[in-house]
């Protein structure tokens, strides 16, 4: 399975935003990019997913390279609520196995 | 509503106790997890479900033992209770395996505690 690199924290103040880095150079053509995250002592949740182009939703964007060797997760203006560990993940294509492989991900900490 | 439900939210036992942990989903998936989060907070993927049949067991003891009365349940129940088995335990479910469909929903965990 392609892995993914993070760092392990990451800081940012209030209302400014924040682009959370991820590598994946072994990534393969079929791969998904899938960003959750985890707030404390909660589930993870979905916050994102992409293939080859840049996608836009309500909670954040993420912006591909055009190698695909690497993404960003952009949160557009953190708050509080934001504080959380972000994983990025890569998924099989639809007729692969169903594996969510979770590395360290990034600690996000947002400063008032 | 409630999309993921796990239930117990905590538990204490005691070493070689056999408990369950109960999952329920209301989201019309298909496709039901297992993860176990230990306590460096590492998230690993134990069993997953689909249409009531095991699709992966990841190198998982046998003492653990998923059960799937129906696609919207997953029930996991663990035999011989050990200290290491103490985790929390997070339930989740997606449509059918792999590609876009995959986003997975998950519970709010169990946090098991073995003494």
């Amino acid at each position: 399975d392609a892995k993914t690199t993070q760092p392990n924290s990451m800081e940012s103040n209030e209302e400014e935003p924040v682009h959370l880095p991820c590598n994946h150079s072994t990534i393969s053509g079929t791969d998904y990019i899938h960003w959750y995250r985890q707030l404390p002592s909660q589930g993870p949740e979905y916050v994102i997913h992409g293939l080859t182009s840049n996608v836009n939703n309500r909670m954040a964007s993420l912006a591909i390279a055009e190698d695909r060797k690497s993404s960003t997760l952009i949160l557009h203006r953190a708050t509080l609520r934001d504080a959380a560990v972000y994983y990025c993940i890569l998924t099989p294509p639809p007729t692969g196995a169903n594996n969510l492989f979770f590395g360290t991900g990034t600690r996000l900490t947002v400063i008032p | 509503d409630t999309a993921v439900s796990q239930t117990p939210k905590y538990l204490v036992t005691q070493m070689g106790n056999d408990k369950s942990i109960k999952c329920e989903q209301n989201l019309g998936h298909d496709t039901m997890y297992w993860y176990k989060q230990d306590s460096k907070k590492f998230l690993k993927i134990m069993f997953s479900y689909n249409n009531k049949e095991l699709i992966i067991n990841e190198t998982v003891p046998n003492r653990f033992s998923p059960k799937s009365p129906d696609k919207a349940h997953l029930n996991l129940h663990i035999n011989s209770l050990e200290l290491g088995d103490s985790a929390v335990y997070f339930c989740a479910s997606s449509f059918l395996a792999g590609g876009p469909r995959n986003t997975q929903y998950f519970g709010p965990g169990t946090r098991l505690t073995v003494l």
